[in-house]
């Protein structure tokens, strides 16, 4: 299995409150990626980072930004948070070497925003 | 006008007999890769099957196979010999080469499948 790991698995917080979450990877992968999954809408890239400081916007951005500091380390943050941002975040990666360019996903996180 | 469809949001199987699961996707770009993932209750994603727009020939990982349909843009999930664990969300993505200019590997998803295998 791919060394990826989020945290927090599981956080409930109030809205307008500030959020980081963590995505950490061992694989010394250079593309890392933010998903977060509603239901009927599967899963919907919110950012992406394609080196050490190097992001950009997905599809969903707004309320949302990212950081990456270190090849390893890879933020996500909703810096006041609302009950439309409940979902479930995924962090996955890539090292865009692979034939397919397959990428690996992390356990997840459930945020709750009440 | 969504680039990945997956029309239908359930589906049963009995045990031991092969389903198809659809996808069809939307793109102009030349260059392109599908990608098949299942998410089973405990909520993982897990890689199973990938098809390169180039590829001749359809891709198969043990009971997997994707039926590719270039023509139709349609890349359908074939599982043969279905198993009780084979009860999964399953989702269809799609990574674009935006015109060889280069990807970064963002994939776009359906909104997935839900196979409930019967015994």
């Amino acid at each position: 299995d791919a060394g990826i790991t989020q945290s927090p698995r599981h956080k409930v917080t109030e809205t307008g409150t500030p959020v980081t979450l963590r995505c950490h990877q061992t694989e010394n992968h250079r593309y890392m990626y933010w998903y977060r999954q509603d239901p009927g809408h599967g899963l919907r890239l919110i950012h992406y980072s394609y080196g050490v400081k190097d992001t950009d916007k997905g599809e969903v951005s707004d309320g949302y930004s990212v950081s990456r500091s270190k090849t390893e380390d890879f933020l996500l943050t909703l810096e006041s948070a609302t009950s439309s941002q409940t979902s479930v975040y995924f962090c996955a990666i890539s090292d865009l070497t692979a034939r397919s360019y397959e990428q690996y996903f992390g356990p997840g996180t459930r945020l709750t925003v009440t | 006008a969504q680039k990945i469809t997956q029309t239908q949001p359930g589906m049963f199987v009995q045990e031991k007999e092969a389903v198809t699961l659809d996808c069809t996707y939307d793109t102009s770009d030349p260059s392109y890769g599908l990608f098949w993932y299942k998410q089973p209750s405990s909520g993982e994603m897990i890689f199973l099957i990938y098809q390169g727009s180039y590829d001749q020939q359809n891709a198969t990982e043990g009971r997997y196979s994707l039926n590719f349909q270039k023509a139709r843009k349609s890349a359908n999930l074939v599982i043969s010999a279905s198993q009780l664990g084979d009860s999964a969300m399953y989702f269809c993505a799609m990574r674009e080469d935006q015109n060889y200019g280069g990807s970064q590997g963002n994939l776009i998803f359906g909104k997935g499948t839900k196979l409930s295998v019967k015994p």
